[in-house]
């Protein structure tokens, strides 16, 4: 979905160094989120956002922080990479209101790999 | 919390065929149920989806079926193309507050000419 746009789509580090996975988006979304894919196990939620105010953790945080910068967009850190955190990670962006949601919508992943 | 089982993990079909993928969910909360298409080096697309106060839905030659009582939900692909090859995930939530998607495991879909 171009309206979802993540950078970088592939990297290749060092266990140890900080990693910035970024997020834009032009839908107008208040809500954001990134998921990790791993072969085999679908797609887990690591944080999500329902504006620039909120943040919460998902079910897999450690290791992991975010920031929410604007409306717009939403960056992924990780702090010290581990070769574990070597996966497929997708932001996605949804409409709604506390009483009914939107479908979500997903950038195209960045590929990352660490040594 | 809510647990979703998917099945089968690959899928191989004749162009034509008619494919079908089949889910189970845990949370009898759950209320919202959509279903996903991955071609190779994209992210997942909404390909349909249905709430919990329908029990089918069809967009041309994909259909979605769902069973509350069972707690299972299936997704049915008419007249497959080659083009229909692809990782499908379903995934399931409640339709109010925070929706937490907890998906599937995949199916990979192999559509032969």
């Amino acid at each position: 979905d171009a309206d979802v746009t993540q950078t970088p789509r592939n990297r290749i580090t060092k266990t140890g160094k900080r990693i910035m996975l970024e997020c834009s988006q032009t839908k107008g979304h208040d809500r954001m989120y990134w998921y990790r894919q791993d072969p085999g196990l679908g797609l887990r939620l690591i944080y999500y956002s329902f504006d620039v105010k909120d943040i919460n953790k998902g079910e897999i945080s450690d290791g992991y922080s975010v920031s929410r910068q604007a409306q717009a967009k939403f960056s992924l850190s990780l702090e010290s990479a581990i070769p574990n955190q070597t996966a497929l990670y997708f932001c996605a962006t949804s409409g709604g209101t506390t009483h009914s949601n939107q479908p979500q919508h997903f950038g195209d992943g960045t590929r990352l790999s660490i040594l | 919390g809510e647990n979703v089982e998917q099945h089968p993990s690959t899928l191989s079909v004749q162009e034509g065929d008619s494919a079908v993928i089949k889910c189970t969910y845990s949370d009898s909360a759950s209320n919202y149920f959509p279903w996903y298409k991955q071609e190779l080096g994209k992210g997942p697309q909404l390909i349909i989806d249905i709430r919990s106060n329908v029990g089918e839905k069809k967009d041309q030659r994909i259909a979605v079926t769902l069973n509350k009582t069972a707690k299972h939900f299936s997704l049915h692909i008419t007249e497959t193309q080659p083009e229909d090859s692809a990782v499908y995930f379903c995934a399931a939530s409640r339709n109010t507050g925070f929706q937490k998607l907890v998906f599937g495991t995949g199916t990979r879909l192999l559509v032969s000419p």
